[in-house]
């Protein structure tokens, strides 16, 4: 299976400040047809996930450009830029190029 | 408006079946391929199982072969999780997802305990 390695686990957080996770692949993402298949995903607290990114940069409807993905091959990273109160929660990077499919273990986003 | 709704969860015995089901609305659900995702109280995410978009490919994780089944009907526009023989191990919150993970129902609770 696809190991996907986050880091960090967590991430103390002022308000508007910016933070980065990592998300790196134990094989490359890129699908025969070329395209990446790595998503982000948020689960905030008491809730279902909700995918902000899909094909590593890609922001899904109603997503604020405050969150940018970016990376290729084995590497990836997402940016939150000035975060607010409703950014806190756990993400997930996860990719569905490769059967099974596999989640990141999470990183934990609090406040300050 | 996109909507799952997750449905037949519930308290178990260990080695006994659950069905899980999911209705779906306000998209083609024909088109896509979907999946089941767990969530072990307090733990992460972990795919489960995934059907095609006609239901004649299926894929599993090692753990639950042969004693899952993913199934589909597309005239329903709904999901459904066989789960047989089940274990402690299985307890957790069970998502129904389309297979990128656009979508996803509120989840349903299954614990398997004496």
């Amino acid at each position: 299976d696809v190991v996907m390695t986050q880091t960090p686990p967590s991430l103390s957080v002022a308000i508007g400040q910016s933070v980065s996770i990592s998300c790196k692949s134990s094989q490359s993402l890129v699908y025969s047809d070329g395209k990446t298949y790595l998503h982000w995903l948020l689960q905030s607290s008491g809730r279902s996930p909700k995918r902000l990114i899909y094909q590593v940069s890609n922001l899904d409807s109603g997503v604020p450009d405050r969150f940018s993905g970016t990376g290729s091959q084995k590497d990836f990273t997402l940016k939150i830029s000035r975060v607010e109160a409703k950014d806190l929660g756990v993400y997930y990077c996860a990719q569905t190029t490769h059967f099974p499919n596999t989640f990141g273990a999470g990183t934990k986003l609090e406040l300050k | 408006e996109v909507q799952l709704v997750e449905s037949g969860g519930g308290l178990v015995q260990p080695g006994r079946s659950l069905k899980l089901s999911c209705a779906a609305s306000g998209f083609t659900f024909s088109n896509y391929y979907m999946a089941w995702v767990r969530q072990a109280p307090t733990k992460g995410l972990e795919w489960v199982a995934y059907i095609s978009t006609g239901g004649g490919s299926t894929y599993y994780r090692d753990s639950v072969k042969g004693r899952f089944t993913i199934s589909r009907d597309n005239a329903k526009s709904t999901l459904y999780l066989q789960m047989d023989s089940l274990r402690s191990e299985d307890t957790a919150t069970y998502y129904c997802t389309t297979s990128a993970g656009a979508y996803w129902g509120q989840g349903t609770l299954v614990t398997v305990s004496s």
